[in-house]
Order: C-alpha cells, then sequence, then structure tokens
C-alpha cells in the first residue's frame, strides 16, 4: 500500500498571504489528522477529521482551518500567514481499532 | 490533561544498547506509541503498546511499560548508525475518544561509529 502523501513538500510565502496544504491517506483509512510541528513547541495537534466531519480540534486560532472530501483526502488552509506560522506540517491518517497514525513526510512552509 | 515528557539526547557508540526513556502523567486507557524522525522526513512508526501490557517486543526493539511509575521506555538492542534520529514518545488517551497524540519533545540518538 502506497502511504500517506502530502503536497507541496516545500512552500515559501509571506506574511499576511494564504496557503492550503494537501493530504491524501492510506488507501481505506477514513482518519486523517493535521499536527504541527516547530523546534520551539514540538509537535502540537491541530485537527483531526473523520468521514468528512471535524472530530477534534487543537488549540490554534481560527486562521487554520481545514476539511475533508469524500474520497477522505484532506486539506489544510491558515489564512493571514505570521511569521509563527513557519512550521513543518504533518499529516496523519489512522484505521481499525487501534487507529495508530502512519505520519506523512510533511509540508515545510517558510513564511517570509 | 495528558504530558509527556522525555530526555533531549542520548549518545551511545554502535553494537551498544540505546535505552531512551518516557514518562507520561494521564491515568486512563492509554496507547503509547514510539516514532522516529530522520532529518527532513516525516514521522515513522515504530512500535507502540497499551497501558494493559508490560513489555512488547519486535526485532531489535523492545518497548516496557511501568505503569505504577507511569514511565515507558524504548531499548533498541545492537544501535547501528543508522539509528542515529530523533525518538518521539506520544500518547492518546481512549477513554476521551480524542484520537489526537501528545508528544514528547523528543530524545536525539548519536550513535557513534
Amino acid at each position: 500500500k502506497a502511504g500517506v502523501t502530502q503536497t507541496p513538500r516545500y512552500l515559501i510565502k509571506t506574511r499576511g498571504q494564504q496557503v492550503t496544504l494537501s493530504c491524501s491517506p492510506i488507501s481505506g483509512h477514513r482518519s486523517v489528522s493535521w499536527y504541527q510541528q516547530t523546534p520551539g513547541q514540538g509537535l502540537q495537534f491541530l485537527f483531526e477529521y473523520f468521514s468528512e466531519t471535524q472530530r477534534n480540534k487543537g488549540n490554534f486560532p481560527g486562521r487554520f482551518s481545514g476539511r475533508q472530501f469524500s474520497n477522505s483526502r484532506s486539506e489544510m488552509n491558515v489564512s493571514t500567514l505570521e511569521l509563527g506560522d513557519s512550521a513543518l506540517y504533518l499529516c496523519a491518517s489512522s484505521s481499525g481499532e487501534v487507529e495508530t497514525q502512519y505520519f506523512g513526510p510533511g509540508t515545510r512552509l517558510l513564511v517570509l | 490533561g495528558e504530558d509527556v515528557e522525555q530526555s533531549l539526547f542520548l549518545s551511545v557508540r554502535e553494537g551498544d544498547s540505546s535505552v531512551i526513556n518516557c514518562t507520561y502523567t494521564d491515568s486512563s486507557s492509554t496507547y503509547l506509541y514510539w516514532y522516529k524522525q530522520e532529518p527532513g522526513a516525516g514521522l515513522q512508526l515504530l512500535t507502540y503498546i497499551f497501558s494493559n501490557m508490560d513489555m512488547k517486543q519486535d526485532q531489535r526493539l523492545t518497548v516496557l511499560l511501568n505503569k505504577k511509575d507511569k514511565h515507558l521506555s524504548l531499548r533498541i538492542a545492537d544501535t547501528q548508525t543508522g539509528d542515529s534520529a530523533i525518538y518521539f514518545c506520544a500518547e492518546r488517551d481512549v477513554d476521551t475518544g480524542r484520537r489526537a497524540l501528545t508528544f514528547g519533545s523528543g530524545t536525539r540518538l548519536q550513535v557513534q561509529p
């Protein structure tokens, strides 16, 4: 099975712009979670989607949003980018009783 | 609330065993995971254990869980230079139904030839 894929892998934006990141889960996985990784804050949970519905949300401002499509692919959007949004954004998909999360390679976002 | 702590750095010689430690605070039914992250890469799942287990072994990896002390360890036997990476401990509280993982800060393992 192919793993979790994320596009783009690298992105450079300027303050005030918005950005959309994409995640394709492992085939058959219906749950997709997003995490932000920064040197200062480490790995932090953003949100989780299942069957096109947001099930959980982390402690991030409303500028961070996401959605999931009927094929389980997910996108996250960050509006009005700030310098502090520079990070590695990781997507994970899971399924089954244990719901072990498998991560993609991440999208590295740099905000200038 | 959930909190996961790890030591920041471990250095071992090639061929030795590595032991990476983690403590967690959640008292509910919990899944505990170990992930590996190499430079510029995402997180690779190594293994996981449920909080009603004491030990799990998978090839060179042994996970030990001390429920009383809420202490989790990952032992890597015969450590190789390719094992150099950051290792993250993470927990997921089953009882709350939340699927979010709470991660430790990561332990950087350096393997010296």
